[in-house]
């Protein structure tokens, strides 16, 4: 089955504690991106991945970092957490421009 | 920059009724608009992807049309039922952004009263 897979589904941290949230794809899609989704603001593009080795900033990237070293994952980290990083997170994927975006099931996140 | 607005924010119909939710964005530079459907807790499936060259598509009980220059879309929900209560965002990607970057409305909240 075709499909984007987060984990852990759900994470309650403390600030400061470096996390990681996984992301894999097995449709062998080229871009992959990071979102998050809060109450009033929508959805909003963290960081983006055009092929391996290959990633970019989207709309609010401060406080995350990506890695895309192999095509089917793409991690995000978060170093330092602090409360404002709290919300839901989604994993994305595509073929390529234009194309159909599959998502993850999210990862809710609570830093207190 | 691109904004996308859904109305209304909430809806709520009884069982049976068709209905039409609407989006609308400000920049008609797009690649394609796609309409998805979120379920409390979980994540997003998607619904209908209109390329920027077509003008409506199909599947099932959901038919979603696209007029571009306008910068309107319309999904249409024909004999609604229970199951389809959720949210459903529609989302754009402009055609000058690399990524790939979906800009998505707000939503409409969908309550279909059995």
């Amino acid at each position: 089955e075709a499909q984007v897979t987060q984990n852990p589904r759900y994470l309650i941290t403390v600030t400061g504690k470096k996390l990681t949230v996984t992301c894999s794809q097995n449709m062998n899609h080229e871009y992959m991106s990071w979102y998050r989704q809060d109450p009033g603001l929508g959805l909003r593009q963290i960081y983006y991945s055009m092929n391996v080795e290959v990633t970019d900033k989207g709309d609010v990237p401060e406080g995350y970092k990506v890695s895309r070293k192999e095509k089917r994952n793409f991690p995000l980290i978060l170093e330092s957490p602090s409360p404002n990083q709290t919300s839901l997170y989604f994993c994305a994927s595509s073929s390529g421009t234009g194309a159909e975006a599959f998502f993850g099931q999210g990862t809710r996140l609570t830093v207190v | 920059k691109q904004e996308v607005t859904q109305i209304p924010a909430a809806l709520s119909v009884p069982e049976g009724e068709n209905l039409v939710l609407n989006c609308s964005f400000t920049d008609s530079a797009i690649y394609n608009l796609q309409w998805f459907r979120q379920d409390p807790g979980k994540g997003l499936t998607s619904l209908l992807l209109i390329q920027s060259s077509q003008r409506e598509q199909t599947s099932g009980r959901l038919n979603a049309s696209l007029d571009k220059s306008s910068g309107r879309s319309t999904l249409y929900i024909a004999a609604s039922q229970p199951g389809d209560s959720a949210t459903y965002l529609c989302a754009v990607t402009g055609a000058d952004n690399a990524g790939n970057m979906l800009t998505f409305g707000g939503g409409t909240r969908l309550m279909v009263k059995p």
